[in-house]
């Protein structure tokens, strides 16, 4: 069954300083790959996505991924961070032609002035 | 605007109670999905449903259920079987039935027992 690991479940950052989330998945099959932010008591937004193509992927609010095969990891950076970027960042997969969706557990960030 | 409503945002049950979770959704998509979001659990298929009149149990069905009567509409009925149904409860949806590329959520209904 496909897995989402985010190894990290807390980030504390300074403001201006960059981040880096981690996630790893488990497939031996063609995927695609996503990453959510959630801010408090709201749903999720879709930040970027890897349906396919280029393996470094830009998003929104600055955010950017880089799909690594090899190393079945899609991590999620932002080379400086803001107070407003203070959520939880959830990654996601779903192998190509599939119905279902998997999430990690999640990664807080909490952006400190 | 186009989009997910999802209501009530609170709700609280009695014990033995079931409740009704309500999701509606105007993007005219054809998949309708329900996820369970506890702290630190990151987010749990309960159900979902690729087109009007099916629907197919996600990891976590037990003491729930659901029904696809329209198009637009996937109320989540969580049952007095349901022992543990305190949590955060999303709906989304996504254009296609049989391929994701993209979900549309709700903002949500936090479920809590009196």
């Amino acid at each position: 069954a496909q897995s989402v690991t985010q190894l990290d479940s807390q980030v504390p950052v300074f403001e201006e300083a960059p981040v880096e989330l981690r996630c790893n998945y488990s497939s031996s099959v063609s995927v695609y790959l996503f990453w959510y932010v959630q801010y408090p008591n709201q749903g999720l937004q879709l930040l970027l996505k890897y349906l396919s193509g280029s393996t470094l992927v830009k998003g929104i609010n600055g955010f950017e991924a880089e799909f690594n095969k090899s190393q079945t990891s899609f991590h999620l950076r932002k080379p400086s961070v803001h107070i407003s970027d203070t959520a939880e960042y959830f990654c996601a997969v779903s192998p190509s032609a599939s119905e279902k969706l998997v999430f990690g557990k999640g990664t807080k960030l909490t952006v400190n002035p | 605007d186009g989009g997910i409503t999802q209501s009530p945002k609170y709700l609280f049950r009695k014990e033995g109670q079931n409740v009704t979770l309500s999701c509606e959704q105007n993007l005219n998509h054809d998949a309708m999905y329900w996820y369970r979001q506890d702290p630190g659990q990151g987010l749990r298929l309960i159900y979902y449903s690729q087109i009007v009149n099916d629907f197919q149990k996600g990891d976590i069905a037990e003491g729930y259920s659901v029904s696809r009567e329209k198009k637009e509409s996937f109320p989540l009925t969580v049952t007095s079987a349901q022992k543990n149904p305190t949590a955060f409860y999303l709906c989304a949806s996504s254009p296609s039935g049989t391929v994701i590329e993209k979900l549309f959520f709700g903002s949500g209904t936090q479920l809590s027992v009196l």
